[in-house]
């Protein structure tokens, strides 16, 4: 199976400044997908961006972007100009695209809490 | 509202008991997906269900069960429950997956 790691637990930013969430994973597909999603404290799943692994271009949605390195097999997430609705648990997800069993659930990292400072 | 509806948001029920978590999909969705969230720990996937007919395990204990109906509505079913079930359920729909998921509110178990 698919495993994702997010390497930082707790990450902080002062309000109006960048800060760049890091995850791993390890698979040996060739195509996948990946996302963040955002939990805020009412627990809600928020899709924040997501990245197709045959694209090499980084995906951006508004303040927030990524850094997609395959050979690598990483994919951080920058926010910038940090909001203090940022504050929120991110976590870190892959689906792979071979779908001959139709099988296409997430695979989670175990999130980092991100705190942000007035 | 996300479009994927979970009832009930709450539930607290005793150790040994039997429960049904109910999630009805986004319109048009067909993917139904079931996961579990322990405190303060990631997403845990139970299973998928499409169209009627299960795709995909993962963690799921023996003692749960799930099923999606014509409707494409789905219920999880958790039997015996014990103390270590207590967490957040997460249901959530997509249509072909690529473009993420749509997750549901969540129904938060309480076990006592």
């Amino acid at each position: 199976a698919q495993t994702v790691t997010q390497s930082q637990p707790e990450m902080s930013v002062q309000e109006a400044e960048t800060v760049t969430l890091s995850c791993t994973y390890d698979t040996s597909e060739s195509d996948y997908y990946l996302f963040w999603y955002k939990q805020p404290p009412s627990r809600q799943m928020i899709l924040v961006i997501r990245q197709e692994a045959y694209k090499q271009q980084n995906a951006t949605e508004n303040r927030f972007s990524v850094n997609f390195q395959k050979a690598a097999k990483s994919f951080s997430l920058k926010i910038s100009d940090s909001q203090l609705g940022d504050a929120a648990m991110y976590f870190c997800a892959y689906r792979s695209a071979f779908l001959q069993t139709g099988a296409n659930n997430l695979f989670f990292g175990t999130g980092t809490r991100l705190t942000v400072i007035p | 509202d996300s479009g994927v509806t979970q009832t009930p948001k709450h539930l607290i029920t005793a150790t040994g008991q039997r429960v049904t978590l109910r999630c009805s999909p986004r319109s048009g969705d067909l993917s139904v997906y079931w996961y579990q969230q322990s405190l303060d720990q990631g997403l845990q996937f139970l299973i998928q269900y499409y169209n009627g007919e299960e795709r995909a395990k993962g963690n799921i204990l023996e003692r749960f069960s799930a099923q999606q109906f014509p409707d494409l509505h789905s219920e999880l079913n958790l039997s015996s429950l014990e103390l270590g079930d207590s967490a957040l359920y997460f249901c959530a729909s997509s249509y072909s997956g690529g473009y993420g998921y749509t997750f549901g509110s969540g129904t938060r178990l309480t076990v006592v």
